[in-house]
């Protein structure tokens, strides 16, 4: 069971242009999520996280939002650049006490010069 | 900075045999999981731990077994390495989700193939 889903395994993007990374998840109880990024043959790093509590969380390009009725968020970044060029993961957790991270199946997004 | 460190980038090893992954991170996170990395499925956690010598399943925890005898140190245990076991491992460590600080900071991964 999926509880953390990236139905879009890849995006291509131009250069400049703005890159929406989707992410929906069906858990209630997750109340954390994170977005971390993946270049090959190297660990995810993070990019940026947003609590349950705000709809949206901002870090210079990287917009995450959240809409919790729906379970479902987004990644934007603006405007994309080729180095944006990796694998996005998001992942879900409950800060409650249940420490378990679970992550999404990626999306390579390809940022086209 | 924070530093995870996997023992080896690249393993290979026999069916049948008892393999050991070690990890160790230099943050005194509390937090350390084992995650498997393959083609289409994303990162799956295999095993978590929120405290020396505790311990919690993941997604897919058959056929491994963990250790953490010290909090800077978490070990993954293959019992018997079988060819489905190949793949990429990765370690992370992390302060609680409800601290001011909650990203997981991940090793460089070690690639096992088993034959």
């Amino acid at each position: 069971d999926q509880q953390v889903k990236q139905n879009s395994p890849s995006l291509s993007v131009q250069e400049g242009r703005i890159s929406i990374l989707n992410c929906d998840y069906t858990n209630s109880m997750f109340d954390y999520f994170l977005w971390y990024k993946k270049y090959p043959a190297e660990g995810p790093t993070f990019l940026i996280s947003i609590s349950s509590i705000k709809d949206k969380n901002e870090d210079g390009r990287f917009t995450v939002f959240l809409n919790k009725s729906a379970k479902h968020l987004s990644l934007h970044i603006v405007p994309s650049q080729p180095g944006d060029s990796a694998v996005y993961f998001c992942a879900a957790g409950a800060a409650g006490g249940y420490q378990k991270v679970t992550f999404g199946t990626g999306t390579k997004l390809q940022v086209i010069p | 900075d924070v530093k995870v460190t996997q023992s080896s980038r690249y393993l290979v090893k026999r069916t049948g045999e008892k393999v050991f992954l070690e990890c160790v991170q230099d943050m005194d996170h509390e937090n350390m999981f084992w995650y498997r990395q393959d083609p289409g499925l994303g990162l799956r956690l295999i095993y978590f731990s929120y405290d020396v010598k505790m311990k919690e399943k993941g997604d897919i925890p058959e056929g491994y077994s963990v250790s953490r005898e010290k909090k800077e140190r978490f070990s993954l245990i293959l019992e018997s390495a079988s060819t489905n076991q190949t793949s990429m491992y990765l370690c992370a460590s992390s302060f609680p989700l409800r601290a001011p600080r909650t990203e997981a900071f991940f090793g460089q991964g070690t690639r096992l193939t088993v034959v």
